[in-house]
């Protein structure tokens, strides 16, 4: 019964480095999307893909951001030549297939950016 | 754009009291609301949901209420107990085949007295 598991928890960059977050979506869940939390503030909605398929990417930036869920492995956002303002709680949601629309979240991961 | 704006940011109860957390949407066309509950360095855990063809939903001590035409719903917390201090968010999403991204309301940090 593992949930959505995301790693690593913490993670810390110099500007203009490479920053890869992973997530392993709940068993049975095939749906992930990914959430960006600043400081203080809710969570903003940056991307939903499915199996080898992006179905929105409307929240994402459009330059050095990109997301992928390959056929086999984890999700993967990825961050090129990162800046201070993409330090952030970076959380990652799975659904079931089934259609009722419920998202469960892992536990985060961290980015700092020095 | 799509929206949800969450009242109030802060709300501080005695242990016992109920609390009461507000939520408003602006895309007529949301018809799911689940309410998250996050605890410091944690991810958002789901704690309750409803969809737009139900007026009001309660599981134990939790209840949210759903008024369609004036698009609003609410959180209902009875007998508050310390352990449920954390931030709340409500969110809204048109799940329709599973394709729905969450919109979130910028949080409640609930705080229970002992």
């Amino acid at each position: 019964n593992a949930g959505v598991m995301q790693n690593p928890r913490h993670l810390v960059r110099r500007r203009g480095q490479e920053a890869r977050l992973r997530c392993s979506p709940m068993k049975g869940h095939s749906h992930v999307y990914w959430y960006r939390q600043l400081p203080e503030e809710g969570l903003k909605f940056m991307v939903y893909l499915q199996k080898e398929n992006i179905i929105d990417e409307s929240g994402m930036p459009k330059e050095r951001f990109s997301a992928e869920f390959p056929k086999e492995g984890p999700s993967i956002l990825r961050i090129q030549q990162v800046v201070r303002g993409d330090s952030a709680a970076y959380f990652c949601a799975s659904s079931p297939p089934t259609g009722s629309g419920e998202q469960f979240f892992g536990p985060g991961t961290r980015l700092t950016v020095l | 754009g799509e929206n949800v704006e969450q009242h109030p940011s802060t709300l501080s109860v005695q242990e016992g009291d109920s609390a009461v957390i507000k939520c408003t949407y602006s895309d007529s066309a949301s018809n799911y609301f689940p309410w998250y509950k996050q605890e410091l360095g944690k991810g958002p855990q789901l704690i309750i949901d409803i969809r737009s063809n139900v007026g009001e939903k309660k599981d134990q001590r939790i209840a949210v209420t759903l008024n369609k035409t004036a698009k609003h719903f609410s959180l209902h917390i009875t007998e508050t107990q310390p352990e449920d201090s954390a931030v709340y968010f409500c969110a809204a999403s048109k799940s329709s085949g599973n394709t729905g991204k969450l919109i979130f309301g910028q949080g409640t940090t609930l705080q229970v007295k002992p």
